[in-house]
């Protein structure tokens, strides 16, 4: 357990849904991330938050809108996903993303498994 | 190129033998070393980071730092059948963590 939870740990949906993943730390954290793990290839980041404030956006496709109300909470927004955006999506959090950037540890919750339809 | 390279396995080792793994980076920027284990759909679990060139041990495992090779190493000694799992190596710049595929190790009793 460390002290990042993610709802619900399985989801499956259909291409003209809408559903939202959830992420919450409980670790004091000011740094929250998505990523995306696909079968045989490295985690890649999404969205990074700095203090509830977005500072990344790697190129992801607008069907996947990030919300972060406070630092302690960080949802995923699915809407008109495609069958190959099927995978695990993991969320992080660390301390903070400024500052001492090299004392950075990142802490994963359990992920969400989805399969888009 | 990748950024992070790692060997994707299957390593293989006895019990109790040590089990090396190796990644490699591009960017010679890069700050911080990390080394995640994940289990069979489970998400990453931390086992260890280091950010200064040279060796840092924490109970079984051993980490190796080459920032004039680019190279970041884990060595898992006395392995166990608990160890099997895919090893992930991750490079942090500006706050950014790129992670490798991954090296998955399977231990045999």
């Amino acid at each position: 357990e460390t002290g990042v939870t993610q709802t619900p740990r399985h989801l499956v949906m259909g291409m003209t849904n809408k559903k939202s993943l959830k992420c919450e730390q409980h670790l004091g954290h000011n740094a929250m991330y998505w990523y995306k793990q696909s079968a045989k290839k490295p985690l890649e980041l999404m969205f990074v938050y700095n203090f509830k404030e977005q500072t990344e956006n790697n190129s992801v496709p607008s069907r996947f809108s990030p919300e972060c109300p406070n630092s302690s909470h960080l949802f995923l927004h699915l809407h008109t996903l495609q069958p190959e955006d099927s995978a695990l999506y993991l969320c992080a959090s660390s301390p903070t993303s400024v500052g001492a950037a090299y004392q950075e540890t990142q802490y994963f919750g359990p992920g969400t498994r989805l399969l888009v339809l | 190129q990748k950024e992070v390279e790692q060997n994707s396995g299957p390593l293989s080792v006895p019990e109790g033998a040590i089990a090396s793994l190796n990644c490699t980076y591009s960017d010679r920027g890069s700050q911080s070393f990390f080394w995640y284990r994940q289990y069979s759909g489970k998400s990453p679990e931390l086992i260890m980071f280091i950010y200064s060139n040279g060796d840092k041990e924490d109970g079984r495992f051993t980490a190796q730092l080459n920032k004039a090779s680019q190279y970041v190493s884990l060595l898992i000694r006395d392995s166990q059948p608990s160890d099997s799992a895919t090893y992930l190596c991750a490079v942090l710049k500006d706050y950014k963590l790129s992670f490798g595929a991954g090296t998955t190790v399977t231990v045999r009793a």
